[in-house]
C-alpha cells in the first residue's frame, strides 16, 4: 500500500525561526512529489519535485527531494505568523495513476 | 488567477438523504478530481474523471457515489444515502494535462450529515 508519512505533525516557532519539515513516502513506482499549504480550507499548490538533489525555491521557502533515502524536506526561513499553516506533502505513484497520495500533514504554528 | 469553484461551501443533511455537490472547474482543464478529507485525517482520493469517464477511483468510492460533467462547465459529485461518515470535507480539483503537472483545488464543500 502507497504510505507517505510526515513529520513532525506540529511544530510552534517564534516568528524569524527557521523550520524544516519531513515527508517520507513509500509507494510501488513513483513520479512526483508535491508540497501544498492548507490554510483555511484550499490546499495550495507549493512545489513539485521530480529529481533527487535539485532544490526548488520561491522566496523563504525551498524543497528538495531525495530518491535514494525516499524523503523530501521543505524549509522555511524566517518565518512569518502568515505561514502559519497545515503544509501537506502528497505524492503521485505513477504507473498511470492519476491519484496523489497525501501525508497527515503539519501544522505549522509561528508565534510573534 | 483562475480558480476552482465549488458550490456550497457548507452543507447540511439528513442522514439517507441524497447530496450533489458541485464544481466549476478551470475552463481549459480537462481532469477533474474529488477528494474528500474527514476532520482530523488525511487528504483522500475518491475519483479522477477524464474525457466523460472515470479514469481511476478509490476503494472508498463505491456505488454510493457517482460523478458527472452533465454541461460543459459543471462537474458533480452524488452522495446517495448519506452515512454519518460520510460528514467530511470534498474539494474538487482540475487540471490541464493531468496530474503530472499538478493540479488547482477548490475550496471545499464541508458536508456534515445528521
Amino acid at each position: 500500500e502507497d504510505k507517505v508519512v510526515q513529520s513532525p505533525l506540529s511544530l510552534v516557532v517564534h516568528e524569524g525561526d527557521t523550520v524544516t519539515l519531513n515527508c517520507s513516502y513509500e509507494v510501488t513506482n513513483f513520479r512526483s512529489l508535491l508540497w501544498y499549504k492548507q490554510e483555511k480550507k484550499a490546499p495550495t499548490f507549493l512545489f513539485m519535485l521530480t529529481s533527487s538533489g535539485i532544490e526548488k525555491k520561491s522566496g523563504r521557502l525551498s524543497s528538495i527531494l531525495d530518491k535514494k533515502e525516499l524523503f523530501s524536506i521543505l524549509n522555511i526561513t524566517a518565518t512569518q505568523t502568515g505561514d502559519s499553516a497545515v503544509y501537506l506533502c502528497a505524492v503521485h505513484p505513477g504507473g498511470g495513476a492519476q491519484k496523489l497520495v497525501f501525508g497527515q500533514g503539519t501544522r505549522l504554528t509561528i508565534n510573534p | 488567477e483562475p480558480e476552482v469553484t465549488q458550490t456550497p461551501s457548507h452543507q447540511v443533511t439528513q442522514m439517507g438523504q441524497e447530496v450533489i455537490l458541485r464544481c466549476v472547474p478551470i475552463s481549459n482543464h480537462l481532469y477533474f478530481y474529488w477528494y474528500r478529507q474527514i476532520l482530523g485525517q488525511k487528504v483522500e482520493f475518491l475519483v479522477s474523471f477524464y474525457n466523460n469517464e472515470i479514469s481511476e477511483k478509490s476503494e472508498i468510492f463505491d456505488d454510493q457515489f457517482s460523478v458527472e460533467r452533465p454541461d460543459g462547465s459543471n462537474f458533480t459529485l452524488k452522495i446517495r444515502s448519506t452515512k454519518l461518515e460520510d460528514s467530511a470535507m470534498y474539494f474538487c480539483a482540475s487540471s490541464e494535462s493531468g496530474i503530472n503537472y499538478g493540479y488547482t483545488f477548490g475550496s471545499g464543500t464541508r458536508l456534515t450529515v445528521v
